[in-house]
């Protein structure tokens, strides 16, 4: 049982520089999410999708991308490497109603 | 969407001392979900709650949804080393699928 799948754990940027942290899930969930987690501020929303070629902006959307073309692969890509995105980034998905949320591992990315 | 406040932010205890985490809106929510997250870890779901007055036991943990359906606790029985890190309540806003969540209570655990 895979779950959530994460990669890569670590990740060191330079400023500018763009990157794709990958997740990907096999347990068929429809709904799947990207937060980042920074001290003192729990988990904040980044995007979202509610199923294959669906996304939206959650609370957190500036200086990253989503797309969703399958139902198991939900990619968060920086355009352009900021410090203030230096963070730690979990992936979740989670089926119908009244299901809990699965988080994968996290991305610890720094940037430089 | 809707914001949950959760206190305390931090909480020392010693070990065998009970310890309480509170979750606060100012409206109605249609559900609570608590997850614990050990430190270096993911946030792992805990339990959900849905009805008003409800109270849920896992061993030492007890939880409750608000008559109000506006606030909901967590209270841990004689905390044990293994009960440190950060536990956060979340909530599903109508028509979403995806938690919004507080900012968490951070618990150590002193043996």
């Amino acid at each position: 049982n895979a779950g959530v799948t994460q990669t890569p754990k670590f990740q060191v940027l330079k400023t500018g520089q763009s990157m794709t942290l990958q997740c990907a899930q096999d347990m068929n969930h429809e709904y799947m999410s990207w937060y980042r987690q920074d001290p003192g501020m729990g988990l904040r929303l980044i995007h979202y999708s509610v199923g294959a070629g669906i996304t939206d902006q959650g609370e957190v959307p500036n200086g990253y991308n989503v797309s969703r073309s399958t139902t198991e692969d939900f990619p968060l890509r920086l355009l352009s490497a900021a410090p203030s995105q230096t963070s730690v980034y979990f992936c979740a998905s989670r089926g119908g109603a009244g299901q809990p949320q699965h988080f994968g591992d996290g991305t610890r990315l720094s940037i430089l | 969407g809707q914001q949950v406040m959760q206190i305390p932010q931090y909480q020392h205890v010693q070990e065998g001392e009970d310890f309480t985490t509170y979750c606060n809106s100012s409206t109605t929510l249609s559900n609570i979900q608590w997850y614990k997250q050990r430190p270096g870890g993911h946030p792992v779901f805990l339990i959900q709650l849905v009805k008003s007055g409800e109270v849920k036991k896992q061993k030492r943990l007890t939880f409750q949804f608000g008559e109000a359906k506006k606030n909901s606790s967590l209270h841990i029985t004689a905390t044990q080393t293994t009960d440190v890190g950060t536990y956060f309540c979340a909530h599903l806003s109508g028509g979403s699928y995806i938690p919004t969540f507080g900012r968490g209570t951070s618990l150590i655990v002193h043996p």
